[in-house]
């Protein structure tokens, strides 16, 4: 079945560090793909979107690449701050269907 | 604009018990839905609700059911509670049709303890 696969955490980094967090899946068709970011005390929110092959989707200065080749959608940001520590998921949708399918999350930690 | 509220925010249970879980979207969004979130597995998509029906059901036994009101708030039911039920449940909500581009609004979560 549909899946998705995140590099497990916690991610430890000193601010100002380059962010990378992998994300792969496995679906038929071609899904949309998404990362949510959970900050502590609160819901997940979406961070960024792309809904086909080779879209970049971005916000707050993290990106991500749909990479239908590499079946994979892999988070970054050039400079990391304090405040990015957060709990980050990948997810994928196919279709119309409402379902989200996430990955099982990473926790990053940014160190002044 | 409140956000999606959910109660309790914790709930302890016993094996055998029922559990009920609580969920407001955020106004003007028709669609709720539940997530379950256990140690290690991610978000396990539950049920979606849209106006009041039932639209779509993930890979759960019978025993997790809910409900959506009239004003759009939802109840996630769980009976004969078992150990392994124990996890946070996440509602979330959109507009009716925008929640097919996937932008949920999450709450913060019911944590429920089955002992």
């Amino acid at each position: 079945g549909d899946s998705v696969t995140q590099m497990e955490g916690p991610v430890t980094l000193s601010e100002e560090a380059f962010l990378t967090i992998n994300c792969t899946y496995t679906a038929t068709g071609y899904p949309s793909l998404f990362w949510y970011v959970q900050y502590p005390g609160e819901g997940l929110q979406l961070l960024l979107k792309a809904t086909k092959a080779d879209d970049k989707g971005s916000n707050k200065g993290f990106e991500a690449t749909y990479r239908k080749e590499t079946t994979s959608f892999h988070l970054e940001k050039g400079s990391v701050q304090v405040s990015d520590s957060a709990v980050y998921f990948c997810a994928l949708k196919k279709g119309a269907t409402n379902k989200l399918i996430f990955g099982t999350g990473t926790l990053l930690a940014v160190q002044p | 604009e409140a956000g999606v509220t959910q109660s309790p925010t914790h709930l302890i249970k016993t094996r055998g018990q029922q559990a009920t879980l609580r969920c407001s979207p955020i106004s003007g969004h028709t669609s709720v839905y539940w997530y379950q979130q256990a140690l290690g597995l991610g978000l396990q998509f539950l049920l979606w609700y849209d106006e009041g029906e039932e639209r779509n059901r993930g890979n759960f036994p019978p025993r997790f059911s809910g409900r959506q009101f009239p004003n759009y708030s939802s109840e996630l039911n769980v009976n004969a509670l078992e150990l392994e039920d124990s996890a946070l449940y996440l509602c979330a909500s959109s507009y009716g049709d925008r929640g097919k581009t996937g932008e949920l609004f999450f709450g913060e979560g019911s944590r429920l303890t089955v002992l």
